[in-house]
């Protein structure tokens, strides 16, 4: 058990429509960053959050947000949904802004069905 | 762009053998490197790290060597067992700066047959 927590598990739902990612990070942590991992692909970094503020974006669609709220919780939000967006997501928590070695706790991931 | 590449999908090794994992990267301003473990329905798991100023380090059964010339780090397990039957991610990172996003391979998947 890593320490973070992700809801849901699991979400089906249809093209077009909006969904929430939630995401605790580890007690103590104040990044947190959220990846995606669709089918045959590694995992692709979209966004980092660092005690409330954005600090690293990679390759996030227009029709994704996110943010971090005070008690260090995040949600990505995902709009106007597409098949292709179809993928697991994750979220990650580290306990500085960057850590010497560069490790991240990983949660069990989302996984999101577009049909 | 693919700056972190794993160019083998799959692994098959026998227990008891060594299993290498190999990973590539183009970004000369990564300057650190991470394997993570996956298993199915679980998220990835830190396994090892290392630095751009050490070529090698070693944490039991598994150890890493960095090559920076050729731009290529290996994972090394031995001896192999049919628990470390999982997906390998290669990653790699910055320090310069203010933000340690990881760039992650695509992963191989290593099967230990018993």
């Amino acid at each position: 058990d890593s320490g973070v927590t992700q809801t849901p598990k699991h979400l089906i739902t249809a093209t077009g429509q909006r969904v929430t990612l939630r995401c605790s990070p580890r007690s103590g942590d104040l990044s947190v960053y959220w990846y995606q991992q669709s089918l045959d692909q590694g995992l692709q970094f979209l966004i980092q959050y660092y005690n409330g503020e954005e600090r690293a974006k990679g390759n996030i669609l227009e029709r994704f947000s996110a943010q971090q709220f005070p008690d260090l919780h995040s949600e990505l939000n995902l709009s106007s949904l597409e098949l292709g967006d179809s993928a697991l997501y994750f979220c990650a928590s580290s306990l500085r802004q960057g850590q010497n070695t560069g490790e991240l706790f990983f949660g069990e991931g989302s996984r999101l069905t577009v049909l | 762009d693919q700056q972190v590449k794993q160019n083998s999908p799959s692994l098959s090794v026998q227990e008891g053998r060594i299993s290498i994992l190999n990973c590539d990267y183009t970004n000369s301003m990564f300057d650190y490197f991470l394997w993570y473990k996956k298993y199915p329905a679980e998220g990835p798991t830190f396994l090892i790290s290392i630095s751009s100023i050490k070529d090698k380090n070693e944490d039991g059964r598994f150890t890493v060597f960095l090559n920076k010339s050729a731009k290529h780090l290996s994972l090394h397990i031995v001896p192999s067992q049919p628990g470390d039957s999982a997906v390998y991610f290669c990653a790699a990172g910055s320090s310069g700066g203010s933000n340690y996003k990881l760039t992650f391979g695509k992963g191989t998947l290593l099967t230990v047959n018993p």
